[in-house]
């Protein structure tokens, strides 16, 4: 079964860190691109990061860039986001998501998301 | 960066109604976009990709259309599974509209 599972989240205070961990199963980790999607409660959908199949190429919203750092470890078909210095905005639930280029890059599993609240 | 943005952001239909949704990017995307459906409490489902072709396993009754900076999502006739959220997505840098609710009527 091709899945995606996050773990990792909990409540922290502002200026504080937090990792993320996302591991994948049922397909080949390393031939796909992986992101990192957030929402916040009651709102929309914001693209947060991604990390390309060979690491190549990592990319951040504008947001989070200088903060956040996304990384995968291959050997353990997981994926990571290293969250520093996190602020009251940074509150949300967060999704791993991976893309296929067959699919024109949309997303086409998702996680089940993962709570980050960032309270004092 | 490329900006999308959604209209309506709510609509109120009844089962078996056509309902559409619009989507406009700030520049040029060519048919790199798709479309999720979300339910509360749910992650979002891929729908549409490259801005027409429907994902395996989503009912025939959901389409897509559109290049370059106009695209619509449509429903041909609401089901009572249908009503939830839907977002656009570009997927060139994998930014999303502010989504549309479809509630009923």
């Amino acid at each position: 079964q091709v899945q995606l599972v996050e773990s990792g989240g909990g409540v922290v205070q502002p200026g504080r860190s937090l990792r993320l961990s996302c591991a994948a199963s049922g397909f080949s980790f390393s031939n796909y691109g992986i992101h990192w999607v957030r929402q916040a409660p009651g709102k929309g959908l914001e693209w947060v990061a991604v990390v390309w199949h060979d690491e190549t190429r990592k990319h951040y919203v504008d947001s989070v860039k200088g903060r956040f750092t996304i990384s995968r470890d291959i050997s353990k078909s997981t994926l990571y986001l290293q969250m520093n210095s996190l602020r009251a905005e940074d509150t949300a639930l967060y999704y791993c998501v991976r893309h296929v280029q067959d699919l024109r890059d949309a997303f086409d599993i998702w996680g089940q998301g993962t709570m980050v609240t960032v309270s004092s | 960066d490329i900006r999308m943005t959604q209209s309506p952001s709510s609509v109120s239909a009844s089962v078996g109604d056509r309902v559409t949704i619009t989507c406009r990017a700030s520049q040029g995307i060519s048919n790199w976009l798709a479309w999720y459906q979300q339910k509360p409490g749910k992650a979002p489902k891929l729908l549409i990709y490259a801005a027409s072709s429907l994902q395996s396993g989503v009912p025939s009754r959901f389409s897509g259309s559109g290049s370059g900076t106009d695209f619509t999502l449509t429903i041909s006739s609401l089901q009572p599974e249908d009503f939830a959220t839907y977002y656009c997505q570009q997927a060139n840098s994998w930014t999303f509209g502010q989504g549309t609710k479809v509630e009923i009527k």
